[in-house]
């Protein structure tokens, strides 16, 4: 049973244009949702997250938008560029817990200059 | 600043050998993780542990063991390889409580033939 559904699996964006990539989630004990970002051959680095308390979170170009009762959340990469190509993973946490994320599957995202 | 570090960096296995992946922070974090990825999969948690002494099993624990002697290290020992367990694996640490950035190291990929 995956609890993190994510899309698309993959993604070309045109330079400057806006890269969108969604995810939905089950578990509503769920309370802290982060985004992380993958270039081959490295671990997974945080990007940017957000708590429910908040429907969006900007940092920079990137944005998460969080719809509660739809039980769905968002990145947006604005003004996408080449360097922005890699994979992108939304993960989801229970409150309070210690027992690690749960990731969805991952979108890879490549930025054509 | 190190961070995580993982090593072996590759390793190839043969079916029914044993070895231990092993990790290390240095950023003083109680928790630590273990997780899986398999491609088109993202990352599963194997085990997890909240500080020296104490350790749990997460999503796909079968076929794995942890240790959890000291703050820093974390290691992960497979006992009897086979193939289902060629994957990259990574460990990670966060910080003295939950819902806050996890840290991961650059990976290990093992090849099980």
């Amino acid at each position: 049973q995956q609890q993190v559904k994510q899309s698309p699996q993959s993604l070309i964006v045109q330079k400057g244009g806006i890269s969108i990539i969604n995810c939905a989630y089950e578990n509503t004990a769920f309370d802290y949702f982060p985004w992380y970002q993958q270039f081959p051959g490295k671990g997974p680095a945080l990007l940017i997250a957000i708590r429910p308390d908040v429907s969006e979170k900007k940092e920079g170009r990137f944005t998460i938008s969080f719809n509660k009762s739809a039980k769905q959340f968002s990145l947006h990469i604005m003004d996408s560029q080449p360097g922005d190509s890699a994979t992108y993973f939304c993960a989801a946490q229970v409150g309070g817990g210690a027992d690690g994320l749960t990731f969805g599957k991952g979108t890879h995202l490549i930025i054509q200059p | 600043n190190a961070g995580v570090t993982q090593t072996p960096k590759f390793r190839i296995l043969k079916i029914g050998q044993s070895m231990t992946l092993q990790c290390t922070q240095d950023m003083n974090h109680n928790y630590m993780y273990w997780y899986r990825q398999d491609p088109g999969m993202g990352l599963k948690l194997i085990y997890y542990s909240v500080g020296a002494g104490i350790t749990d099993k997460g999503e796909v624990p079968n076929g794995y063991n942890v240790s959890r002697s000291t703050t820093e290290d974390f290691p992960l020992r497979l006992e009897l390889a086979a193939p289902s367990q060629t994957s990259v694996y990574f460990c990670a640490s966060s910080y003295n409580r939950a819902n806050t950035e996890a840290f991961f190291g650059q990976g290990t990929r093992l090849t099980v033939v």
